[in-house]
């Protein structure tokens, strides 16, 4: 494995409240990710990294925000919590040159 | 732009079935392939690739053939066992971007495999 871990595992706030989740690596990986699995979408990507403090818009990254300012920490925002961003995030590495993802265990995220 | 077609889910065999899970791509340019497994409680990990058309990736038991001409890449195994039930996502990543390794997934298929 990879060493990605991800804070907290499980987490229920309330609408409109700011929320941050952690992703840190031990690999040293350059490339850094953050996904949101829905059921029925599978797969979506919200934000990536390429580098400390190099980061660029995924295919859903409305309401999120992200910051990259050591190589093994990318921190994933919402800035005000919505229940349509109710879901579980999985942070992924890769070290580039085709090498696979390696996957986090995941953030179950509640917005009530 | 890319996207990944699997078929609709969930499927359910007995032990020692034959598997196929069928996946479909659409991207410009030449693309890699994967499949990636998730278990139960965990992370996605990946079980196969392919980087070029022809290529087959296997590994556990399971193999898929890069088909350029069919634009497909689907997962089969001979014989399933309890343990593989699991959701299973095929993915692409488009090599003509710079962000090396952004994936573009399929919608996953959940896999039950009965005793």
């Amino acid at each position: 494995d990879a060493g990605i871990t991800q804070s907290p595992r499980h987490k229920v706030t309330e609408t409109g409240t700011p929320v941050t989740l952690r992703c840190h690596q031990t690999e040293n990986h350059r490339y850094m990710y953050w996904y949101r699995q829905d059921p029925g979408h599978g797969l979506r990507l919200i934000h990536y990294s390429y580098g400390v403090k190099d980061t660029d818009k995924g295919e859903v990254s409305d309401g999120y925000s992200v910051s990259r300012s050591k190589t093994e920490d990318f921190l994933l925002t919402l800035e005000s919590a919505t229940s349509s961003q109710t879901s579980v995030y999985f942070c992924a590495t890769t070290g580039g040159n085709g090498s696979p993802l390696h996957f986090g265990n995941g953030t179950r995220l509640t917005v009530t | 732009g890319d996207s990944v077609t699997q078929m609709e889910g969930p499927v359910t065999l007995s032990e020692e079935a034959f598997l196929t899970i069928n996946c479909t791509y659409t991207a410009t340019g030449y693309p890699s392939l994967f499949w990636y497994v998730q278990y139960p409680g965990e992370g996605l990990q990946l079980l196969l690739k392919a980087t070029k058309a022809d290529d087959k990736g296997s590994n556990k038991g399971f193999e898929a053939t890069y088909r350029k001409e069919t634009t497909s890449f689907h997962l089969e195994k001979g014989s399933v066992q309890v343990s593989d039930s699991a959701v299973y996502f095929c993915a692409l990543s488009d090599t003509l971007t710079g962000a090396n390794s952004k994936l573009t997934f399929g919608k996953g298929i959940t896999l039950s495999v009965r005793p």
